[in-house]
C-alpha cells in the first residue's frame, strides 16, 4: 500500500533559525496536504497543494510539491516559539482517505 | 461551535468491555472519517463515510470494530472486548467530499480511550 515517509522525526532549533521538513511517498500522490498538530490538540489542516512544482506561501511557511507529486517540504523561515508542534504531511493515492505522515516534531528554544 | 465535535472526550475502560464514541461533523460536510493515533505517530486511518456509506475499510479494523452513520448526519465507533492494544487517541474528521475545490479535513478534538 501507500507510504508516506517524513523526515526528519524529530528537530531542535533556536527561535530565529529555519526549520524544513522532507516527505516522500512510494506512488504518486493526486494532492498533498499539510497539517500542525500543537502538542495535545488535534491535527489543523495548513495548505493542499495539488499541482506538479506548486509552490505555495503563508507568511514565514513555504510549502512545495515536487514536479514528480512523490515529494513535498515545508520550510519555516525564522522560527518562532508559535510554531512548535508536530507538522504531518498527508497523501491520497486518490481522491479519499489520507495517509499521514509519522510527523516531523519541531521544537523552538527561546 | 461549529467545528467537529467528539464525545467522549475521554475514556477510561477496564479489558472486556464495549465502548462507544459519537462524532458529529460540520453540519455540510458529507464526508466523516475515523483514524486512530498513538503517541509519536500520524493519524491511521480506520474507516470513512459519504453520506450514510461506509465506503472503505482499513485492514487495521477488525471485526471487534463497528462503525456506523445511520442518517448520514453524526457517527459511531464502537469497540467491542476491548484490548490494552487499543488504547489510543480516536480521531473524527470531516470534508466536503472530492470534486470541491478544496477537501481538507476537519479534526475534531478527539477521544482519548485508556483500556486498563
Amino acid at each position: 500500500g501507500q507510504q508516506v515517509m517524513q523526515i526528519p522525526q524529530y528537530q531542535h532549533v533556536q527561535e530565529g533559525e529555519d526549520f524544513t521538513t522532507y516527505c516522500n511517498s512510494s506512488t504518486t500522490l493526486s494532492n498533498i496536504q499539510w497539517y500542525k498538530q500543537r502538542p495535545g490538540g488535534h491535527p489543523v489542516f495548513l495548505i493542499q497543494l495539488v499541482k506538479s512544482g506548486e509552490v505555495k506561501k503563508q507568511k514565514r511557511l513555504t510549502f512545495q510539491f515536487g514536479e514528480a507529486k512523490k515529494n513535498s517540504s515545508l520550510h519555516i523561515t525564522a522560527t518562532q516559539t508559535t510554531d512548535v508542534g508536530t507538522y504531518f504531511c498527508a497523501g491520497p493515492p486518490s481522491y479519499g482517505k489520507l495517509t499521514f505522515g509519522q510527523g516531523t516534531i519541531l521544537t523552538v528554544h527561546p | 461551535d461549529t467545528g467537529v465535535s467528539q464525545d467522549p472526550r475521554h475514556k477510561i475502560t477496564k479489558r472486556g468491555q464495549n465502548v462507544t464514541f459519537r462524532c458529529d461533523p460540520i453540519s455540510e460536510h458529507n464526508r466523516l472519517y475515523w483514524y486512530r493515533q498513538t503517541l509519536g505517530q500520524g493519524p491511521e486511518f480506520l474507516t470513512y463515510f459519504q453520506n450514510e456509506a461506509q465506503l472503505e475499510k482499513s485492514r487495521l479494523l477488525s471485526d471487534r470494530f463497528s462503525a456506523e452513520r445511520p442518517k448520514g448526519s453524526f457517527s459511531t465507533l464502537e469497540i467491542q472486548r476491548t484490548e490494552q492494544g487499543d488504547s489510543a487517541m480516536y480521531l473524527c474528521a470531516s470534508s466536503l467530499a472530492p470534486g470541491h475545490l478544496s477537501y481538507e479535513q476537519y479534526f475534531g478534538p478527539g477521544t482519548r480511550l485508556t483500556v486498563t
